[in-house]
């Protein structure tokens, strides 16, 4: 089966600039996870889907972060504007009904800020 | 919420020896506690999991330990090997209702030849 696609890989821009990541989750899967990891740490949620609608968002920060997850497949996450601290990999991962318990992550986004 | 201490965030071990990683946990409604793999470069990968109503897990060389009293569990891993090498997340989360595991901060795991 096909896995977790996100992209871009990589994306270099300069702060202040606006800056979009997409992921295609596992067909069938109806969860979907965005997550941050920043160098040498853990990844640490920002928004959770469950179908198309978005069940725990506390951890995105809404002043500069946006999501969507239209039809309850695929999802963009948004930053505008981006700043340094922004800098990080973004994960995307998804998890099917009976077996929520086990994520399928994404190659992830590596971000960076300049 | 949730809050996963992970030890120790660098282990480094001759080829054939064992690893052990230490994970604790706060919120005693965790039922649920995965172990991940990330590759330099890679994707996390699940490797193993345990659930609270069991002690002990074990799948070939690697096994996970759970003491639900003391609010830890722990990933074993025998006989390592050097593609053991990676980065190793323990996460917690309660199962049913909102699932959302919570990530230890990783142990790097280097295994000399």
């Amino acid at each position: 089966e096909a896995g977790v696609v996100q992209s871009p890989r990589y994306k270099i821009i300069e702060k202040k600039q606006p800056v979009a990541f997409w992921c295609n989750p596992i067909s069938g899967h109806n969860t979907l996870y965005w997550y941050l990891q920043n160098l040498g740490q853990g990844p640490e949620l920002l928004i959770r889907y469950e179908n198309e609608e978005a069940v725990d968002d506390s951890q995105l920060p809404k002043d500069r972060f946006s999501a969507e997850r239209l039809k309850g497949v695929d999802s963009t996450l948004k930053i505008q504007p981006a700043e340094l601290g922004d800098s990080a990999v973004y994960l995307c991962a998804s998890s099917i009904r009976d077996r929520e318990g086990e994520l399928f992550f994404g190659e992830g986004s590596r971000l960076t800020v300049l | 919420g949730e809050n996963v201490e992970q030890h120790p965030s660098t282990l480094s071990v001759q080829e054939g020896d064992s690893a052990v990683i230490k994970c604790t946990y706060s919120d005693s409604a965790s039922n649920y506690f995965p172990w991940y793999k990330q590759e330099l470069g890679k994707r996390p990968q699940l490797i193993i999991d345990i659930r609270s109503n069991v002690g002990e897990k074990k799948d070939q060389r690697i096994a996970v330990t759970l003491n639900k009293t003391a609010k830890h569990f722990s990933l074993h891993i025998t006989e390592t090997q050097p593609e053991d090498s990676a980065v190793y997340f323990c996460a917690a989360s309660p199962l049913g209702g909102s699932y959302i595991p919570t990530f230890g901060r990783g142990t790097s795991l280097i295994v000399h030849p």
